[in-house]
């Protein structure tokens, strides 16, 4: 178990580009959920997918951003045309479902600075 | 999900217990209690859940009140790496194809003194 992988860890671009992050789950983990915390807040969910189905979005991700999961495997989060507000730690968590409790596994995150 | 509420700041002697408390008071009977604890640039990480029993594991303990609208977490010999941002979270069983994420809010910043 090589836990949940994100990269890169940091990312400092300038207004109005785009970027792009990748999360690598646990293998047999077949829930992945991306979540977006800025300073002094906890992380807020953003989006979930069921192996490659992205099932859910939250109000919060906006036209400007777009997350995949090809094949079920890892994950990315691209955000377009970026703005200052854009800056937060992206995080990926993953799980395995099917009901019951679920124990979620964060990775480290990738901290995105807008200048 | 029911809403808890945990005191923003604490600080801990190194070596002594750590109690946590939470309170859900508006926990129902199917909803769960766990606790997530997020160490400085890192993502959150999972300590320990519970029903209505009291439950211990290598980490820590979490006590939960016989009406269930409080609990614990204890830390029983806290290290200056425990550190963290403490997260109590209230959330019932998840169902094949449900996201249920887990919602978090600001939680217990914890700082062990040495």
């Amino acid at each position: 178990d090589t836990g949940v992988s994100q990269n890169p860890r940091h990312k400092i671009t300038k207004r109005g580009q785009n970027v792009t992050f990748r999360c690598d789950p646990i293998s047999e983990h077949n829930r992945l959920y991306w979540y977006r915390q800025t300073l002094g807040q906890g992380p807020e969910f953003l989006t979930y997918f069921q192996n490659e189905a992205q099932l859910e979005k939250s109000r919060l991700l906006s036209d400007r951003f777009s997350a995949e999961r090809p094949k079920g495997s890892f994950s990315t989060l691209e955000i377009q045309r970026t703005e200052q507000g854009d800056s937060a730690m992206y995080l990926c968590a993953s799980s395995l479902g099917g009901g019951g409790v679920t124990r979620y596994t964060f990775g480290s995150g990738t901290r995105l600075t807008v200048v | 999900d029911a809403k808890t509420t945990q005191p923003p700041s604490m600080d801990c002697a190194e070596g002594r217990a750590a109690n946590l408390p939470c309170n859900h008071s508006t926990i129902s009977g199917n909803e769960y209690v766990y606790w997530y604890r997020q160490i400085h640039s890192q993502g959150p990480q999972y300590i320990i859940h519970g029903l209505k029993n009291n439950e211990t594991n290598e980490m820590a303990s979490l006590i939960i009140t016989e009406d269930r609208k409080s609990s614990t977490l204890i830390l029983p010999h806290a290290t200056l790496r425990d550190t963290a941002v403490y997260y109590c979270i209230v959330r019932g069983l998840i169902s094949s194809g449900s996201a249920r994420q887990l919602t978090f809010g600001s939680g217990t910043q914890l700082t062990v003194l040495p």
